[in-house]
Protein backbone atom coordinates (compact mmCIF):
# COMPACT_ATOMS: atom_id res chain seq x y z
CA UNK A 1 0.00 0.00 0.00
CA UNK A 2 1.11 3.55 -0.60
CA UNK A 3 0.85 6.15 2.24
CA UNK A 4 2.13 9.87 2.67
CA UNK A 5 2.77 10.92 6.12
CA UNK A 6 2.91 14.40 7.29
CA UNK A 7 3.39 14.16 10.89
CA UNK A 8 3.73 18.00 11.54
CA UNK A 9 0.18 19.05 11.75
CA UNK A 10 0.46 22.76 12.45
CA UNK A 11 3.81 24.64 12.68
CA UNK A 12 4.32 28.51 13.59
CA UNK A 13 7.61 30.11 13.34
CA UNK A 14 8.52 34.15 13.63
CA UNK A 15 9.42 35.43 10.10
CA UNK A 16 13.11 35.12 9.50
CA UNK A 17 13.01 31.94 10.88
CA UNK A 18 14.06 29.02 9.10
CA UNK A 19 11.57 25.86 9.32
CA UNK A 20 11.76 22.45 8.06
CA UNK A 21 8.14 20.24 7.07
CA UNK A 22 8.67 16.39 7.25
CA UNK A 23 7.36 13.73 4.74
CA UNK A 24 7.66 10.07 5.07
CA UNK A 25 6.25 7.82 2.60
CA UNK A 26 5.28 4.13 1.73
CA UNK A 27 5.33 2.38 -1.43
CA UNK A 28 6.90 -0.92 -2.19
CA UNK A 29 7.31 0.17 -5.95
CA UNK A 30 11.01 0.86 -7.26
CA UNK A 31 9.55 3.48 -9.35
CA UNK A 32 7.83 6.73 -7.79
CA UNK A 33 7.03 10.67 -7.88
CA UNK A 34 7.22 12.61 -4.96
CA UNK A 35 5.70 16.18 -4.83
CA UNK A 36 5.25 19.12 -3.18
CA UNK A 37 2.21 21.49 -3.15
CA UNK A 38 1.37 24.81 -1.43
CA UNK A 39 -1.74 25.44 -0.66
CA UNK A 40 -2.46 29.31 0.60
CA UNK A 41 -5.59 30.53 2.23
CA UNK A 42 -7.19 31.05 -1.04
CA UNK A 43 -7.47 27.39 -1.64
CA UNK A 44 -5.41 26.63 -4.99
CA UNK A 45 -3.13 24.14 -5.02
CA UNK A 46 1.06 25.22 -6.16
CA UNK A 47 2.74 23.14 -7.18
CA UNK A 48 6.51 23.76 -6.01
CA UNK A 49 8.82 20.24 -7.11
CA UNK A 50 8.75 17.15 -8.74
CA UNK A 51 11.51 14.32 -7.94
CA UNK A 52 11.74 10.74 -9.15
CA UNK A 53 12.98 7.98 -7.39
CA UNK A 54 15.94 7.07 -9.20
CA UNK A 55 17.04 11.04 -8.24
CA UNK A 56 18.69 11.37 -4.95
CA UNK A 57 19.76 14.69 -5.38
CA UNK A 58 19.11 17.49 -3.12
CA UNK A 59 17.34 20.52 -4.93
CA UNK A 60 17.62 24.43 -3.89
CA UNK A 61 15.50 26.47 -5.01
CA UNK A 62 15.54 30.58 -3.66
CA UNK A 63 14.80 29.68 -0.35
CA UNK A 64 13.01 26.31 -0.77
CA UNK A 65 15.35 23.29 -0.46
CA UNK A 66 14.80 19.60 -0.17
CA UNK A 67 16.28 16.83 1.24
CA UNK A 68 15.30 13.70 -0.58
CA UNK A 69 16.52 10.31 1.52
CA UNK A 70 15.56 6.89 0.18
CA UNK A 71 17.20 5.28 2.92
CA UNK A 72 14.53 6.43 5.43
CA UNK A 73 11.45 7.09 2.89
CA UNK A 74 11.83 11.26 3.75
CA UNK A 75 11.15 13.75 1.68
CA UNK A 76 11.76 17.07 3.63
CA UNK A 77 11.48 20.73 2.63
CA UNK A 78 12.79 23.46 4.42
CA UNK A 79 12.13 27.50 3.70
CA UNK A 80 15.01 29.88 4.86
CA UNK A 81 14.47 32.55 6.36
CA UNK A 82 10.43 32.53 6.47
CA UNK A 83 8.07 35.56 5.84
CA UNK A 84 4.62 35.94 6.15
CA UNK A 85 3.48 35.14 2.60
CA UNK A 86 5.15 31.43 3.07
CA UNK A 87 1.69 31.02 5.39
CA UNK A 88 -0.35 28.10 3.96
CA UNK A 89 -1.30 24.32 4.19
CA UNK A 90 1.80 22.22 2.72
CA UNK A 91 1.37 19.00 1.09
CA UNK A 92 3.43 16.19 0.55
CA UNK A 93 2.35 13.36 -2.60
CA UNK A 94 3.23 10.31 -3.81
CA UNK A 95 2.82 9.24 -7.59
CA UNK A 96 3.75 5.31 -8.13
CA UNK A 97 4.83 4.10 -11.14
CA UNK A 98 2.55 5.02 -14.34
CA UNK A 99 -0.91 5.87 -12.32
CA UNK A 100 -1.69 9.31 -12.43
CA UNK A 101 -3.00 10.07 -9.32
CA UNK A 102 -1.35 11.61 -6.41
CA UNK A 103 -1.95 10.31 -2.78
CA UNK A 104 -1.68 13.38 -0.64
CA UNK A 105 -0.02 13.49 3.23
CA UNK A 106 -2.46 15.14 5.44
CA UNK A 107 -1.18 18.79 5.05
CA UNK A 108 1.31 20.78 7.30
CA UNK A 109 0.17 23.95 8.25
CA UNK A 110 2.78 26.51 8.57
CA UNK A 111 1.72 30.04 10.50
CA UNK A 112 4.55 32.36 9.77
CA UNK A 113 4.29 35.40 12.27
CA UNK A 114 5.73 38.68 11.44
CA UNK B 1 0.40 31.00 -19.37
CA UNK B 2 -2.77 29.24 -19.35
CA UNK B 3 -4.01 27.24 -16.60
CA UNK B 4 -6.65 24.79 -15.63
CA UNK B 5 -9.84 26.39 -15.94
CA UNK B 6 -12.61 25.38 -13.57
CA UNK B 7 -16.31 27.13 -13.19
CA UNK B 8 -18.07 27.78 -11.47
CA UNK B 9 -15.55 28.65 -9.00
CA UNK B 10 -18.53 28.96 -6.26
CA UNK B 11 -21.73 26.86 -6.16
CA UNK B 12 -24.68 26.38 -3.29
CA UNK B 13 -27.17 24.25 -3.60
CA UNK B 14 -29.55 22.26 -1.68
CA UNK B 15 -29.64 18.72 -0.80
CA UNK B 16 -31.26 16.14 -3.29
CA UNK B 17 -29.89 18.60 -5.63
CA UNK B 18 -27.86 17.95 -8.62
CA UNK B 19 -24.62 19.90 -9.48
CA UNK B 20 -22.09 19.83 -12.70
CA UNK B 21 -18.32 21.11 -12.78
CA UNK B 22 -16.98 21.84 -16.10
CA UNK B 23 -12.55 21.74 -16.15
CA UNK B 24 -10.71 22.66 -18.97
CA UNK B 25 -7.14 21.30 -19.45
CA UNK B 26 -3.88 22.97 -20.37
CA UNK B 27 -3.88 22.93 -24.14
CA UNK B 28 -2.08 19.58 -24.94
CA UNK B 29 -2.51 18.04 -21.47
CA UNK B 30 -4.82 14.79 -22.33
CA UNK B 31 -5.49 14.02 -19.16
CA UNK B 32 -7.73 15.20 -16.37
CA UNK B 33 -7.77 14.30 -12.59
CA UNK B 34 -10.43 15.23 -10.43
CA UNK B 35 -10.22 15.30 -6.67
CA UNK B 36 -12.06 16.20 -3.83
CA UNK B 37 -11.09 17.85 -0.70
CA UNK B 38 -13.03 18.32 2.55
CA UNK B 39 -13.22 20.84 5.65
CA UNK B 40 -9.44 20.36 6.54
CA UNK B 41 -8.75 17.57 4.92
CA UNK B 42 -5.97 16.45 1.90
CA UNK B 43 -7.37 15.99 -1.03
CA UNK B 44 -9.34 13.02 -2.38
CA UNK B 45 -8.25 11.23 -5.82
CA UNK B 46 -11.88 11.19 -7.50
CA UNK B 47 -11.51 9.65 -11.00
CA UNK B 48 -9.16 10.24 -13.93
CA UNK B 49 -9.46 10.64 -17.95
CA UNK B 50 -6.95 10.11 -20.49
CA UNK B 51 -7.97 10.67 -24.03
CA UNK B 52 -11.77 10.46 -23.26
CA UNK B 53 -11.16 7.17 -21.51
CA UNK B 54 -11.38 6.60 -17.69
CA UNK B 55 -7.70 5.61 -17.01
CA UNK B 56 -8.72 5.87 -13.02
CA UNK B 57 -10.93 5.65 -10.55
CA UNK B 58 -10.53 6.48 -6.92
CA UNK B 59 -12.96 6.99 -3.99
CA UNK B 60 -15.82 8.01 -6.17
CA UNK B 61 -19.63 7.68 -5.13
CA UNK B 62 -21.72 6.13 -7.52
CA UNK B 63 -23.61 9.18 -7.23
CA UNK B 64 -21.14 11.11 -9.36
CA UNK B 65 -20.49 10.62 -12.47
CA UNK B 66 -17.64 12.37 -15.09
CA UNK B 67 -16.59 12.35 -18.80
CA UNK B 68 -14.27 14.12 -21.03
CA UNK B 69 -15.51 15.20 -24.10
CA UNK B 70 -13.37 15.58 -27.31
CA UNK B 71 -11.65 19.08 -26.84
CA UNK B 72 -10.45 17.58 -23.35
CA UNK B 73 -12.48 19.11 -21.59
CA UNK B 74 -14.31 16.91 -18.48
CA UNK B 75 -17.65 17.66 -16.22
CA UNK B 76 -17.85 15.87 -13.41
CA UNK B 77 -21.83 15.62 -12.33
CA UNK B 78 -22.85 15.00 -8.75
CA UNK B 79 -26.37 13.54 -8.17
CA UNK B 80 -28.64 13.65 -4.99
CA UNK B 81 -26.51 15.48 -3.60
CA UNK B 82 -25.76 14.94 0.85
CA UNK B 83 -24.35 17.72 2.85
CA UNK B 84 -21.00 15.88 2.97
CA UNK B 85 -20.52 16.09 -0.38
CA UNK B 86 -19.75 20.29 0.62
CA UNK B 87 -15.83 20.59 -0.01
CA UNK B 88 -13.66 21.93 -2.78
CA UNK B 89 -13.18 19.92 -5.86
CA UNK B 90 -10.13 20.31 -7.82
CA UNK B 91 -9.32 19.34 -11.39
CA UNK B 92 -6.03 18.92 -12.67
CA UNK B 93 -4.10 18.31 -15.76
CA UNK B 94 -0.97 16.48 -16.71
CA UNK B 95 1.00 16.17 -20.14
CA UNK B 96 2.05 12.21 -21.27
CA UNK B 97 5.45 12.14 -21.66
CA UNK B 98 7.18 10.02 -23.64
CA UNK B 99 3.84 7.16 -23.36
CA UNK B 100 3.57 7.52 -19.83
CA UNK B 101 1.83 9.63 -17.55
CA UNK B 102 4.92 11.13 -15.25
CA UNK B 103 4.54 14.75 -15.69
CA UNK B 104 3.28 16.67 -12.87
CA UNK B 105 -0.08 17.79 -11.99
CA UNK B 106 -1.79 21.11 -12.48
CA UNK B 107 -4.33 22.40 -10.67
CA UNK B 108 -7.13 24.59 -11.41
CA UNK B 109 -8.46 27.02 -8.59
CA UNK B 110 -10.92 24.68 -7.54
CA UNK B 111 -15.25 24.39 -7.44
CA UNK B 112 -16.03 25.37 -3.60
CA UNK B 113 -19.68 23.06 -3.76
CA UNK B 114 -21.90 24.04 -0.40
CA UNK B 115 -24.33 21.72 0.06
CA UNK B 116 -27.16 23.05 2.22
Amino acid sequence: AQKVTQAQTEISVVEKEDVTLDCVYETRDTTYYLFWYKQPPSGELVFLIRRNSFDEQNEISGRYSWNFQKSTSSFNFTITASQVVDSAVYFCALRVGNTGKLIFGQGTTLQVKP
Amino acid sequence: AAGVIQSPRHLIKEKRETATLKCYPIPRHDTVYWYQQGPGQDPQFLISFYEKMQSDKGSIPDRFSAQQFSDYHSELNMSSLELGDSALYFCASSPRMHGSNTGELFFGEGSRLTVL
